[in-house]
């Protein structure tokens, strides 16, 4: 079965310091794509953040980055510098190259503390 | 660019009746869209695949003649819940792909069934 997990079902970190958030998932296919999306209160889900599996460079996105590891099957992303509006249940997810559906994780749900 | 509107934003209906939710892409054509349901504090659950044209492909255990979805147009998707039930309350969201693989999401509905 495809399943994505995301260990920590709540984080805090304090305003312009670093967190991570993990993800692990399981796949036999070796071509897909990875994706963070975040969903603020207004419960807009927004993409924060791709990574195509095929792509050794981990990708970046201003104070978002990814540590892929495609072996281990783990996708955690970096927020660095925190802010407030960062606050959101962030949520991991992937799609085998060809498939029609994306398959999410429980979520993480962010807090920054002032 | 790819923003995706859904509206209502909100609904209230009485049991028994039928709400309809629409879901359009704006400014792309989406041969594809997804309707998903969110419990509080829970991931997305996907709970159909509508491609343009053509009948709906429901997930396991959801009902289609209760959530009745049509893609009658490449920018519009809409679900209908027919002969709501207070168990029928809660935020469904849509998404339409733009390319493959990215979807963008609409903004959510929150339906409450009294």
């Amino acid at each position: 079965a495809q399943t994505v997990t995301q260990s920590q079902p709540e984080m805090s970190v304090q305003e312009a310091e670093t967190v991570t958030l993990s993800c692990t998932y399981d796949t036999s296919e070796s071509d897909y794509y990875l994706f963070w999306y975040k969903q603020p209160p207004s419960r807009q889900m927004i993409l924060v953040i791709r990574q195509e599996a095929y792509k050794q460079q981990n990708a970046t996105e201003n104070r978002f980055s990814v540590n892929f590891q495609k072996a281990a099957k783990s996708f955690s992303l970096k927020i660095s510098d925190s802010q407030l509006g960062d606050a959101a249940m962030y949520f991991c997810a992937y799609i085998i190259q060809g498939a029609q559906k994306l398959v999410f994780g429980q979520g993480t749900r962010l807090t920054i503390n002032p | 660019g790819a923003v995706v509107s859904q509206h209502p934003s909100w609904v209230i209906c009485k049991s028994g009746t039928s709400v309809k939710i629409e879901c359009r892409s704006l400014d792309f054509q989406a041969t594809t869209m997804f309707w998903y349901r969110q419990f509080p504090k829970q991931s997305l659950m996907l709970m159909a695949t509508s491609n343009e044209g053509s009948k709906a492909t429901y997930e396991q255990g959801v009902e289609k003649d209760k959530f009745l979805i049509n893609h009658a147009s490449l920018t519009l998707s809409t679900l209908t819940v027919t002969s709501a039930h207070p168990e029928d309350s809660s935020f469904y969201i849509c998404s339409a792909r733009r390319g493959y693989p990215e979807a963008f999401f609409g903004q959510g509905t929150r339906l409450t069934v009294v």
